[in-house]
């Protein structure tokens, strides 16, 4: 157990809706790394925040967006969901920018 | 560009030895890791080298680190049935938080 929880573990929602998923990060880390896993794949980087502010982005569209609160947790937004973004998401908390990623159990989204 | 490679699958009997191999691209990587995925849950840190080491030992896990070719191995000592999982290779580059993943190594242990 990494003290690292997500929410929900599970969701499903339909093409052209939008979805939050919610991460709480482990006691003391200010980094919070969100990722998108699709089924068969390695991890993609979508974004990093650290002390709530945006740092660093992977090849993601604008319509996946996120935000950080003063407690370090956050969340995950996307907007006009298309089938492909159907996949793990998982996000990973670290004490300091460049420090170990310490992975929660994810978020499984099924768009149909 | 940026890019992790590893086998996608490994067999191996109970009690033997198993090296799952992963090579990448970034020469500017300063962390390599090793996750461990189970069947529907997240990932498990498992262990990590700094890019000046060439030899971590951590219990069963033994990272080897050849830094000219770019090249990363994990074995594992004695493996069993519950090793059985998905193992990633991820690198980090130098003045970044992003972990670049390979596509992962499907470990399957028989008994």
């Amino acid at each position: 157990e990494t003290g690292v929880t997500q929410s929900p573990t599970h969701l499903i929602k339909t093409r052209g809706q939008q979805v939050t998923l919610r991460c709480s990060s482990q006691s003391g880390h200010n980094t919070v790394s969100w990722y998108q896993q699709a089924l068969g794949q390695g991890p993609q980087f979508i974004f990093q925040y650290y002390r709530e502010e945006e740092n660093g982005r992977g090849n993601f569209p604008p319509r996946f967006s996120g935000l950080q609160f003063p407690n370090y947790s956050s969340e995950l937004n996307v907007n006009a969901l298309e089938l492909d973004d159907s996949a793990l998401y998982l996000c990973a908390s670290s004490w300091d920018l460049q420090e170990t990623q310490y992975f929660g159990p994810g978020t499984r989204l099924l768009v149909l | 560009g940026e890019d992790v490679e590893q086998s996608l699958f490994l067999s191996v009997r109970e009690g033997d030895s198993s090296v799952i191999n992963c090579t990448y691209t970034d020469s500017s990587s300063t962390y390599l890791y090793w996750y461990k995925q189970e069947p529907g849950a997240g990932l498990q840190l498992l262990t990590y080298i700094f890019s000046n080491m060439d030899m971590k030992q951590d219990q069963r896990l033994t990272v080897l680190l050849n830094k000219k070719d770019k090249h990363l191995s994990l074995r594992i000592a004695d493996t069993q049935t519950g090793d059985s999982a998905i193992y990633f290779c991820a690198e980090r580059g130098a003045n970044t938080g992003k972990l670049i993943f390979g596509q992962g190594t499907t470990l399957q242990v028989k008994p």
